[in-house]
């Protein structure tokens, strides 16, 4: 059964410095890996989406990475600002378009 | 832009009642889902749907069902609602299975509290 975990739960960061969060999975026989961010009581937006064949996607100051033979994902965020706070979840997509997703890293990003 | 509407942001009902949440989406997507999300439990996919009058059981499909009549339209049904219901009800749609570039798009959630 495909399992994703999430390292950080919480990140704290000044504004201005760059960050990664992580994210490993247990099965790599993947389609996509996508990132969402969150905002508190709201509903998920779609960040970025690699697909199984790919090794990176980048879009304005998010990069996202992914190793499936090692299980791996990052999402790299640089010049991080205070409007980037937020929690930022990573779902694996496997054959038949189900999402399973990991818990998510609450990013607070502090002026 | 891709729009996916749900038909209410907070809903209170008391035990026993039959809830009924609405979603629609406006980009004749295939593909709609229902999820619930949990303090400490993330998101956990309770039905999905990739065509009209079909669905598929997710992880946690005990206490709901679901209805499919219109592609645009997938309604969560809680038959009769209890307090462990009580969650954050996420709705998202998405093109269709299988592709490569599968982005799925969610509303704004509702939040349901069963007294």
């Amino acid at each position: 059964k495909q399992e994703v975990t999430q390292i950080p739960a919480a990140l704290s960061v000044p504004e201005g410095e760059n960050l990664v969060l992580n994210c490993s999975f247990t099965d790599s026989a993947i389609y996509n890996l996508q990132w969402f961010r969150q905002d508190p009581g709201k509903g998920l937006t779609s960040l970025l989406l690699i697909q199984s064949s790919q090794r990176e996607q980048t879009s304005g100051r998010l990069n996202a990475s992914l190793d499936k033979s090692s299980g791996r994902s990052t999402l790299y965020i640089a010049a991080s600002q205070p409007g980037d706070s937020a929690t930022y979840l990573c779902a694996v997509e496997n054959q038949g378009g189900k999402l399973i997703f990991g818990q998510g890293t609450e990013l607070s990003v502090k002026p | 832009d891709v729009k996916v509407t749900q038909s209410s942001r907070y809903l209170v009902k008391r035990t026993g009642e039959k809830v009924f949440l609405e979603c629609v989406q406006d980009m004749d997507h295939e593909n709609m889902f229902w999820y619930r999300q949990d303090p400490g439990l993330g998101l956990r996919l309770i039905y999905f749907s990739y065509d009209v009058k079909m669905k598929e059981k997710g992880d946690i499909p005990e206490g709901y069902s679901v209805s499919r009549e219109k592609k645009e339209r997938f309604s969560l049904i809680l038959e009769s609602a209890s307090t462990n219901q009580t969650s954050m009800y996420l709705c998202a749609s998405s093109f269709a299975l299988n592709i490569a570039k599968n982005i799925q798009y969610f509303g704004a959630g509702t939040r349901l509290s069963v007294l």
